[in-house]
């Protein structure tokens, strides 16, 4: 699996938008660019997703970088529920494993 | 309704003893995973079945079998239980195709004493 390269902590302000970054270099044509976030005590959960077109969800946005080297995940406005670990993971074919990395932690203050 | 349930919750044991963790899924979907959360908490995929076949095996120590009785569950059997395998484990299920999101369950802490 091609890796993905992310700072392992970020701060924010409550109520503030937050900038993910996810550096994935060695990326592959037909590699999906997915981001998973984990709460304190939880498994897991499915944020987002995308190709090559940024991609917009109800929890956040997605922006690809045109080369698809990079992408960013955006929160608009950062909430003390969003303090999680988040997870850049590339996943291609459909046999394909989820593999997490270390993933960035995003604190967020008041 | 729960979407990935994990039973148990909580697990602690001796070392040397056999456990099983039970998975179930309400979503219709293909494919399950087991997931291993160390200390560190580092996640790592164990296994994976689709329809009940397994596709992913992660060099995981036999005392480790995953048993898939039909689509909906998939149970993990640890024998000879070490302190190594304390961990946090997570049961997924997804449907079978590259974009399929995973659902995770909340996870089984297992404690070897």
């Amino acid at each position: 699996d091609a890796k993905t390269t992310q700072p392992n902590s970020m701060e924010s302000n409550e109520e503030e938008p937050v900038h993910l970054p996810c550096n994935h270099s060695t990326i592959s044509g037909t590699d999906y660019i997915h981001w998973y976030r984990q709460l304190p005590s939880q498994g897991p959960e499915y944020v987002i997703h995308g190709l090559t077109s940024n991609v917009n969800n109800r929890m956040a946005s997605l922006a690809i970088a045109e080369d698809r080297k990079s992408s960013t995940l955006i929160l608009h406005r950062a909430t003390l529920r969003d303090a999680a670990v988040y997870y850049c993971i590339l996943r291609g074919g459909t046999a394909s494993k989820l593999t997490f990395g270390t993933g960035t932690r995003l604190q967020v203050t008041l | 309704d729960t979407a990935v349930s994990q039973t148990p919750k909580y697990l602690v044991t001796q070392m040397g003893n056999d456990k099983s963790i039970k998975c179930e899924q309400n979503l219709g979907h293909d494919t399950m995973y087991w997931y291993k959360q160390d200390s560190k908490k580092f996640l790592k995929i164990m296994f994976s079945y689709n329809n009940k076949e397994l596709i992913i095996n992660e060099t995981v120590p036999n005392r480790f079998s995953p048993k898939s009785p039909d689509k909906a569950h998939l149970n993990l059997h640890i024998n000879s239980l070490e302190l190594g395998d304390s961990a946090v484990y997570f049961c997924a299920s997804s449907r079978q195709t590259s974009t399929g999101e995973l659902f995770f369950g909340e996870g089984s802490r297992l404690t070897v004493l």
